[in-house]
């Protein structure tokens, strides 16, 4: 079955550089929400999308931004990184906003930013 | 606010040992509760989940109840295999709501 597909796994960038990160969620999925996981930490929530218009915003730093596609895909832009934003960055999407009748959030496995 | 409390890690146990890992909760209203795993280096799984109280959700050995009187939802399982080492978090969404709450996390070595 297909899955949540997010590109590129592995960035590493110097500070001060910009990042885009790229999420392509589950067919027939609306839904997309961003989630930042530092080293040994539980995913933090940062926003999420329903039908290409930003739903909820959670932590996400003002040098963050990102958005929905026509296609259901999401890319989270970073300018001017930070040491600090050097973490797992996982994408995960639902069917109708997570709702109780699926209730289920599918992650992809991740893209890992390093910021040097 | 809604949170989620989960204990400490790491938690080790010996294979074939009795697993139990607390999760308390904080939410407006009822919320879904979920039981998620991590593996070394992938994504978050679905283990497991309950939407209302007294519900049991359970997979793979795996099991935990909605508790509303408690506020909880302890994961447990019997008997641990070496294969179920891995981080779980416990997590809730409320009904029509966007954003999902993690707890922070334990992690579990099971040594053979």
């Amino acid at each position: 079955a297909a899955g949540v597909i997010q590109s590129p796994r592995h960035l590493i960038k110097e500070k001060r550089e910009t990042a885009t990160l790229k999420c392509y969620p589950i067919p027939r999925h609306d839904t997309v929400y961003w989630y930042q996981q530092g080293p040994g930490q539980d995913p933090q929530f940062l926003i999420s999308f329903y039908e290409k218009m930003q739903s909820d915003k959670g932590s996400i730093p003002d040098r963050f931004s990102a958005q929905q596609f026509s296609d259901y895909h999401s890319e989270l832009n970073m300018s001017s990184l930070e040491l600090g934003d050097s973490a797992l960055y996982f994408c995960a999407s639902s069917q109708g906003q997570g709702r109780i009748e699926t209730g289920e959030l599918f992650f992809g496995e991740g893209s890992r930013l390093t910021v040097l | 606010g809604d949170s989620v409390t989960q204990m400490e890690g790491p938690v080790t146990l010996s294979e074939e040992a009795f697993l139990t890992i607390n999760c308390t909760y904080t939410a407006t209203g009822y919320p879904s509760l979920f039981w998620y795993v991590q593996y070394p280096g992938e994504g978050l799984q679905l283990l497991l989940k309950a939407t209302k109280a007294d519900d049991k959700g359970s997979n793979k050995g795996f099991e935990a109840t909605y508790r509303k009187e408690t506020t909880s939802f302890h994961l447990e399982k019997g008997s641990v295999q070496v294969s179920d080492s891995a981080v779980y978090f416990c997590a809730l969404t409320r009904y029509n709501f966007n954003k999902f709450y993690f707890g922070s996390g334990t992690k579990l070595n099971v040594k053979p």
